[in-house]
């Protein structure tokens, strides 16, 4: 049980276009969710909390406009990179946390992400 | 401000040796303390937690010592395997439906 998943798994975008990730809570409700940011070899950075049916909560520096989260049900959480550049490429993590699992966070298996 | 601090950035062990990663925290509102395991490539897999209300917590070959008056805790791994080389982090979150703050990570290699 508690299984997250994201799509896609890897992504090629050129720069200037906009990408979409998926993140899903596939045997679970999520209470929330949370997007990480990770750079090769660093750790996971928290870009920001997401909980169903309110606006996201973003970290100081992290672009709420550049990263738009959606959080419309209670199993799907998506990150939209807009206007991506060279330097958004990164690897983009999704955790979800479930309140009757003392708010265990699940991780998901991570989209990486390449803009040229 | 790094929140929690890990150590070594890196460890190399011999087969069936023991591998030890440190982790200090300053917050002392934190009330839980995991680590997780990360392969290249992969999302970062939940080995082992603990609150403070323990002091040792064990889970087959992985052991996390906790030291709440120092803020410190640490994972063992026993009779480390070349299957365990992988990324190693410490994180520690308050109380309730909080993000979890991580550590910078442990590259471990076990070497036959």
């Amino acid at each position: 049980g508690a299984v997250v998943s994201q799509h896609p798994s890897w992504v090629i975008c050129k720069s200037g276009t906009s990408v979409k990730i998926e993140c899903r809570s596939l045997d679970f409700q999520a209470t929330t969710m949370f997007w990480y940011r990770q750079f090769p070899k660093q750790s996971l950075m928290l870009m920001a909390t997401s909980n169903e049916g309110s606006k996201a909560t973003y970290e100081q520096g992290v672009e709420k406009d550049k990263f738009l989260i959606n959080h419309a049900s209670l199993t799907l959480s998506t990150l939209t990179v807009t206007s991506a550049h060279p330097e958004d490429s990164s690897f983009y993590i999704c955790s979800a946390s479930h309140r009757g699992q003392g708010y265990e966070q699940y991780f998901g298996p991570g989209t990486r992400l390449t803009v040229t | 401000q790094q929140q929690v601090k890990q150590s070594p950035q890196s460890l190399i062990v011999q087969k069936g040796g023991i591998s030890i990663i440190n982790c200090a925290y300053e917050n002392t509102a934190f009330d839980y303390f995991p680590w997780y395991q990360q392969f290249p490539g992969k999302g970062p897999a939940l080995l082992i937690a603990i609150r403070p209300d323990v002091s040792e917590k064990k889970e087959g070959r992985f052991t996390i010592s906790f030291n709440k008056s120092a803020k410190q805790f640490s994972l063992h791994i026993m009779d480390s395997q070349p299957g365990d080389s992988a990324t190693y982090f410490c994180a520690a979150r308050a109380s309730g439906n909080t993000p979890l703050v991580f550590g910078k990570g442990t590259r471990l290699s076990v070497i036959a």
